[in-house]
């Protein structure tokens, strides 16, 4: 079945240093890849997206691209802040269906001042 | 901007008890789901809703569960017999037609349910 791979966490850094969230996938289509973010005590927002190979999703200087070789969607930040501290999921749909979304497990990003 | 909201944002409940999670996604979705996430976990998908039935479920959408939509506007989640196990946050997630082979989904800010 279709699954996602994420780096497991914590992941904790300094401000303004280089942020990258690994993410792998296993899909029998061709899947859309997400990035959702989730801040304490809060639901899932959508981070951004990317629908084919080498799409690059971006958002609040967060970027990802979708290699398909690789099957892989991580998640890259030049330069982070601690307002950026959240638990962030990579996730997979098949395009142009109505199933579920597969998550992975979750990283949780810490930022220290 | 349209959200989904999400009632109760939390509710505690007896083992044993049946328990109604209520969410209005927003109007012109078609497609509707429910996950929960087990503190610290990852987010499970349990179902999804399509046209007044069910089109997909995981393992963990039980007999114990049920969805419904009775009016148009409220999508539901109903758990008949609650067990500690059952203990998490539920999200329900709304989704329109697929706009340039993109099926976003737009979540709740989600129940959480306690089960004592």
């Amino acid at each position: 079945g279709d699954s996602v791979t994420q780096m497991e966490g914590p992941v904790t850094l300094s401000e303004e240093a280089f942020l990258t969230i690994n993410c792998t996938y296993t899909a029998t289509g061709y899947p859309s890849l997400f990035w959702y973010v989730q801040y304490p005590g809060e639901g899932l927002q959508l981070l951004l997206k990317a629908t084919k190979a080498d799409d690059k999703g971006s958002n609040k200087g967060f970027e990802a691209t979708y290699r398909k070789e690789t099957t892989s969607f991580h998640l890259e930040k030049g330069s982070v802040q601690v307002s950026d501290s959240a638990v962030y999921f990579c996730a997979l749909s098949l395009v142009g269906g109505a199933d579920g979304l597969t998550f992975g497990k979750g990283t949780h990003l810490i930022i220290q001042p | 901007e349209p959200e989904v909201t999400q009632t109760p944002s939390h509710q505690v409940t007896q083992m044993g008890q049946e328990v109604i999670l209520r969410c209005v996604p927003i109007s012109n979705h078609l497609y509707f789901y429910w996950y929960r996430q087990i503190l610290g976990q990852k987010v499970e998908f349990l179902v999804s809703f399509y046209n007044n039935e069910i089109s997909e479920k995981s393992e963990i959408f039980d007999d114990q569960f049920s969805v419904e939509r009775p009016d148009g506007s409220n999508f539901t989640l109903k758990i008949r017999s609650t067990k500690l196990e059952d203990s998490a946050m539920y999200f329900c997630a709304g989704q329109g037609l697929a706009t340039g082979g993109i099926n976003e989904q737009f979540f709740g800010p989600g129940t959480r349910l306690t089960v004592l």
